[in-house]
């Protein structure tokens, strides 16, 4: 069936540091791809999404791009900031799917 | 405001002591779903329904009931809690043919 690895953490960095946050899926045909963050205490949110190859989501100075070839939609921020500490979590959609298939979430904290 | 609702937000119980996790959304959506947030296990899909009277076990229904009688809200029930429940739950909508859930906050269940 469908599923989503992601790079486990915790991820440590200094405010400024560059960040990539790995992912990988497995699926038949073309998923929608997603990244959500969980900031302490608070539900998921969609930071943002992809429906098909090459696109490229972002939002609040993430980026991740759909890649079919090598099946992953890594995370990036070019200069993290102390508010971006949250946990991040892969997710993707299939083609016939209802539910939100989820990777195992990876954890960031940044320090000043 | 657009909002998914869950109450209690925390609850520590006893095993064998049945308990309700109420979810209220005031969107008009017509899918809900419920996950359970564990430690290296990422989220996972409990039940989800895709319309009133209409509910669909996901993929750790075990322990678990649901109802849909109404639009707006998507009950979740532990007939006889087990500690193997304790976990951190959440619900979640979208509107028919979307790929974005909103997600509520959270209910941290404990039971002893």
């Amino acid at each position: 069936g469908d599923s989503v690895t992601q790079m486990e953490g915790p991820v440590t960095l200094s405010e400024e540091a560059f960040l990539t946050i790995n992912c990988t899926y497995t699926a038949t045909g073309y998923p929608s791809l997603f990244w959500y963050v969980q900031y302490p205490g608070e539900g998921l949110q969609l930071l943002l999404k992809a429906t098909k190859a090459d696109d490229k989501g972002s939002n609040k100075g993430f980026e991740a791009t759909y890649r079919k070839e090598t099946t992953s939609f890594h995370l990036e921020k070019g200069s993290v900031q102390v508010s971006d500490s949250a946990v991040y979590f892969c997710a993707l959609r299939g083609q016939a799917g209802t539910a939100l298939i989820f990777g195992k979430g990876t954890t960031l904290s940044v320090s000043s | 405001e657009a909002q998914v609702t869950q109450n209690p937000r925390y609850l520590i119980t006893v095993t064998g002591k049945k308990l309700t996790v109420t979810c209220s959304q005031n969107m008009n959506h017509e899918y809900m779903s419920w996950y359970r947030q564990d430690p290296g296990l990422g989220l996972r899909q409990i039940y989800y329904s895709m319309n009133v009277e209409v509910t669909d076990k996901g993929d750790v229904p075990e322990g678990y009931k649901v109802s849909r009688k109404e639009k707006r809200n998507f009950p979740l029930i532990l007939e006889s809690p087990s500690p193997n429940q304790t976990s951190l739950y959440f619900c979640a909508t979208s509107p028919p043919g979307a790929n974005v859930l909103t997600f509520g906050a959270g209910s941290r269940l404990t039971v002893l």
